[in-house]
């Protein structure tokens, strides 16, 4: 089916390890974002990304890298992950068009120890 | 740049009595706004969206909302609320012509009881 997916969904580490959250849509869609959504906040924008090789900073950049070599993908990757990255990461994705909305996948939720 | 304020964290309904799940924003340009719905351990859904054009616009699950622009409104509304809608519902506000940035209020929790 198309949609858009992540993997893990669920997922426990420890500080200071490296963790990659993986993003995969089928819809061909340019634009891809990644989003945490924390209790108090709901969702903030960590980076996107306008096409293939191109990606930006969003709201909460810092601590986390991505990458777009392909389309369909847009990983995650915190680098040495802190208790403060506990939290539920959401990719998204949309159509070049302007009047299109964003679709969500089903998150992951991620817990630092 | 946009801000979203959702006034009610969260809001206690009977079944089939009438909710509005209250949302402002703040904006120097005109947007494009959206409510989403997100169900426990799920994504987000859209609900529906205003781009331009009448005010009053529908969505999926018998919901609504109104634009105002003069109150920089977009409440959400629904005349006979279901247990089946109980979910943390967002706003969400974008730049008209660049909705590759969407700005998300805190959320609201519509919990419906029988």
């Amino acid at each position: 089916d198309a949609g858009i997916t992540q993997s893990p969904r669920y997922k426990i580490t420890e500080t200071g390890r490296q963790v990659t959250l993986m993003c995969h849509q089928t819809w061909s869609h340019s634009y891809m974002f990644w989003y945490r959504q924390d209790l108090g906040h709901g969702l903030r924008l960590i980076y996107y990304s306008a096409a293939a090789d191109i990606t930006d900073k969003g709201e909460v950049p810092d601590g986390y890298v991505v990458s777009r070599s392909k389309t369909e993908n847009f990983p995650l990757t915190l680098e040495s992950a802190t208790r403060s990255q506990t939290s539920v990461y959401f990719c998204a994705s949309k159509g070049v068009d302007s009047n299109q909305p964003q679709h969500f996948g089903d998150g992951t939720r991620l817990s630092i120890l | 740049a946009q801000s979203v304020t959702q006034l009610d964290s969260q809001v206690p309904v009977f079944e089939e009595a009438p909710v509005e799940l209250r949302c402002n924003y703040s904006s120097s340009v005109s947007v494009y706004l959206f409510w989403y719905v997100q169900y426990p351990n799920q994504g987000l859904q859209l609900l529906l969206k205003y781009l331009s054009g009448s005010t009053l616009v529908k969505g999926i699950n018998g919901f609504e909302a109104e634009f105002n622009k003069s109150q920089t409104s977009f409440h959400l509304r629904k005349p006979s609320v279901h247990i089946s809608d109980t979910a943390e519902y967002f706003c969400a506000v974008s730049e008209s012509y660049n909705t590759d940035k969407l700005i998300f209020g805190t959320g609201t929790r519509l919990q419906v009881f029988p």
